[in-house]
């Protein structure tokens, strides 16, 4: 079974300018989650999708960070602008019905 | 709020040593309890988990016992290898209608040969 997929796995941007991050869920799940992890902290929860429909966005700056997930699937994380306290991994996991979250490898972001 | 708290790191051991990070939680109702473990370069791994009072997870010689009446769920591990140097995260998961998981600060492990 593949597993969670994410892409691009490093990005450098100087601040002020825009990024996208994508992923793609294990198939069949229904739940895709989108973390910030700061080095030296625990994931935070960014947004949560159910389906194509948003469960949980309420640790989401939405002033600069936007997120999809069209036609239930594959979802992307803009930032737009970026600042340097965006410097982070961005993790993407996915959840069948049972809570248990599969993560992809993260984005490894840096902004100078 | 709900929340995790764990022992802070790192944690050096050396290898066959025993091992043993702290994890209490805070939360309303009844919540699962989990460990995921996170290796350099990598994303996070569901190492183990336990969904009711007295359940222990285990896997890969790692066990941790869900307390309710202390509200931990301490990782253990008899003998620890090189190979088991990584960052632990201690999670809890609440059903508020779509599943939350709140995860600790992490704790890294360091083992020396």
């Amino acid at each position: 079974e593949a597993g969670v997929a994410q892409s691009p796995r490093y990005k450098i941007i100087e601040k002020r300018q825009s990024v996208a991050f994508w992923c793609n869920p294990i198939s069949g799940h229904a739940t895709l989650y989108w973390y910030q992890q700061i080095l030296g902290q625990g994931p935070k929860l960014l947004i949560q999708f159910q389906n194509n429909g948003v469960v949980d966005d309420s640790q989401l700056p939405k002033d600069r960070f936007s997120a999809e997930r069209l036609k239930g699937v594959d979802s992307t994380l803009k930032i737009q602008p970026a600042k340097l306290e965006d410097s982070a991994v961005y993790l993407c996991a996915s959840s069948f019905d049972s809570g248990e979250q599969y993560f992809g490898p993260g984005t490894r972001l840096t902004v100078t | 709020g709900d929340s995790v708290t764990q022992m802070e790191g790192p944690v050096t051991l050396s290898e066959e040593a025993f091992l043993t990070i702290n994890c209490t939680y805070t939360a309303t109702g009844y919540p699962s309890l989990f460990w995921y473990v996170q290796y350099p370069g990598e994303g996070l791994q569901l190492l183990l988990k336990a969904t009711k009072a007295d359940d222990k997870g285990s896997n890969k010689g790692f066990e941790a016992t869900y307390r309710k009446e202390t509200t931990s769920f301490h990782l253990e591990k008899g003998s620890v290898q090189v190979s088991d140097s990584a960052v632990y995260f201690c999670a809890l998961l609440r059903n508020t209608g779509g599943f939350k998981t709140i995860f600790g600060a992490g704790t890294r492990l360091f083992v020396k040969a």
